[in-house]
């Protein structure tokens, strides 16, 4: 599992309310990414990581924001949650030595009511 | 703007058939192409990459081909059983364009 996780794994919040996922590594990997998943959509790129504070824009940008202050975490934050947003977030890393061979996380479910 | 697309969206077989998956994409210029299986309620478990110099990869039951020129992959299973039974996703270029994914079930 490349040593992955996410937290929280499930979260019901409200329309309005900051919400911060967290993805965390433990083999200090340099890229990582955040995804959502929606039916019919097939998982689309929100914000990726190249390095301590290099964060960029992906896909579907709009209403998240990132931020990974150490190698081991990153970190996707909904200032002000809409029930559009309400996905599946998943977290990946880049295997540094494998010709870009991505690992995901077991995902957090979220919704936003 | 890359663009992937998986075909059939879903698919039954019995079990034991050979069969195959589709993902077609746009841009040719790919750095590599990778394959994925996603159980209900999961995360996503990397299956084969393929790098543009490559035509094709094998794991196992598992054969995936790249034909960079046509902008098609595909996924072979052989022998299908209903632990296969799982949806596919493959993913594209440097910016890992997802296909919607096949909905696969093998039936005993």
């Amino acid at each position: 599992d490349a040593g992955i996780t996410q937290s929280p794994r499930h979260k019901v919040t409200e329309t309005g309310t900051p919400v911060t996922l967290r993805c965390h590594q433990t083999e200090n990997h340099r890229y990582m990414y955040w995804y959502r998943q929606d039916p019919g959509h097939g998982l689309r790129l929100i914000h990726y990581s190249y390095g301590v504070k290099d964060t960029d824009k992906g896909e579907v940008s709009d209403g998240y924001s990132v931020s990974r202050s150490k190698t081991e975490d990153f970190l996707l934050t909904l200032e002000s949650a809409t029930s559009s947003q309400t996905s599946v977030y998943f977290c990946a890393i880049l295997m540094d030595s494998s010709y870009n061979e991505q690992f995901f996380g077991p995902g957090t479910r979220l919704t936003v009511l | 703007k890359q663009e992937v697309t998986q075909i059939p969206a879903a698919l039954s077989v019995p079990e034991g058939e050979n069969l195959v998956l589709n993902c077609s994409f746009t841009d040719s210029a790919i750095y590599n192409l990778q394959w994925f299986r996603q159980d209900p309620g999961k995360g996503l478990t990397s299956l084969l990459l393929i790098q543009s110099s490559q035509r094709e990869q094998t794991s196992g039951r598992l054969n995936a081909s790249l034909d960079k020129s046509s902008g098609r992959s595909t996924l072979y299973i052989a022998a299908s059983q209903p632990g296969d039974s799982a949806t596919y996703l493959c993913a594209a270029g440097d910016d890992m364009r997802f296909g919607a994914g096949t909905r696969l079930t093998v039936k005993p």
